[in-house]
């Protein structure tokens, strides 16, 4: 139980671009999600929270109108990077929680690999 | 100070060996506590989540917890090549969010 996907595995686009990410509870209501930003060699970087039917929480210093979140139900949040740029390429990794599971325990996907070129 | 600190390593043992892996957390009302394993190129995967003092086993993994002392850390009994990765030590606060440590690479050299 408790499997997490990410679509795509990952992407590669041009500068300017906007690129969508979708993770997905295969097996379990999520009614938070979290979205990850991890660059090598470093540890994971949370970017922002995300609650189903609700505007998404971020981080400080994470923009939100250029990374836009969407928690449209329980099992499916999307993460939109607009605009990218050669810095945003990145490892980009989502998690969720289920309301049921307490004390925090996260369940993270298989991650995204952007490159913007 | 960091939240959550751990040794970066790496951290090299012979196989068969006992990897003991150290993390500390800042934050003294944490009630949560998790190791993960990143394999290169890979996100995490949850290998033990401890909320009480004292000592939780699941197969050739341990983990301690020492709320006193602000510390928690991983054994791994007979170290195995395939346990070679990072591993992130990820402390809960109460806003729910989890705080990872930079993590500590592990090499287990057969």
């Amino acid at each position: 139980g408790a499997v997490v996907s990410q679509h795509p595995s990952w992407v590669i686009c041009k500068s300017g671009t906007s690129v969508k990410i979708e993770c997905r509870s295969l097996d379990f209501q999520a009614t938070t999600m979290f979205w990850y930003r991890q660059f090598p060699k470093q540890s994971l970087m949370l970017m922002a929270t995300s609650n189903e039917g609700s505007k998404a929480t971020y981080e400080q210093g994470v923009e939100k109108d250029k990374f836009l979140i969407n928690h449209a139900s329980l099992t499916l949040s999307t993460l939109t990077v607009t605009s990218a740029h050669p810095e945003d390429s990145s490892f980009y990794i989502c998690s969720a929680r289920s309301g049921t599971v307490s004390y925090n325990e996260q369940f993270f996907g298989p991650g995204t690999r952007l490159t913007v070129l | 100070q960091k939240e959550v600190e751990q040794n970066s390593g790496p951290l090299s043992v012979p196989e068969g060996a006992i990897a003991s892996l150290n993390c500390t957390y800042s934050d003294r009302v944490s009630q949560s506590f998790f190791w993960y394993r990143q394999y290169s190129g890979k996100s995490p995967e949850l290998i033990m989540s401890i909320y009480s003092n004292g000592d939780k086993e699941d197969g050739r993994f341990t983990a301690q917890l020492n709320k006193a002392s602000q510390y928690v850390s991983l054994l791994i009994r007979d170290s195995q090549p395939s346990d070679s990765a990072t591993y992130l030590c990820a402390v809960g606060n109460q806003g729910g969010k989890l705080i990872f440590g930079q993590g500590t690479e592990l090499s287990v050299k057969p």
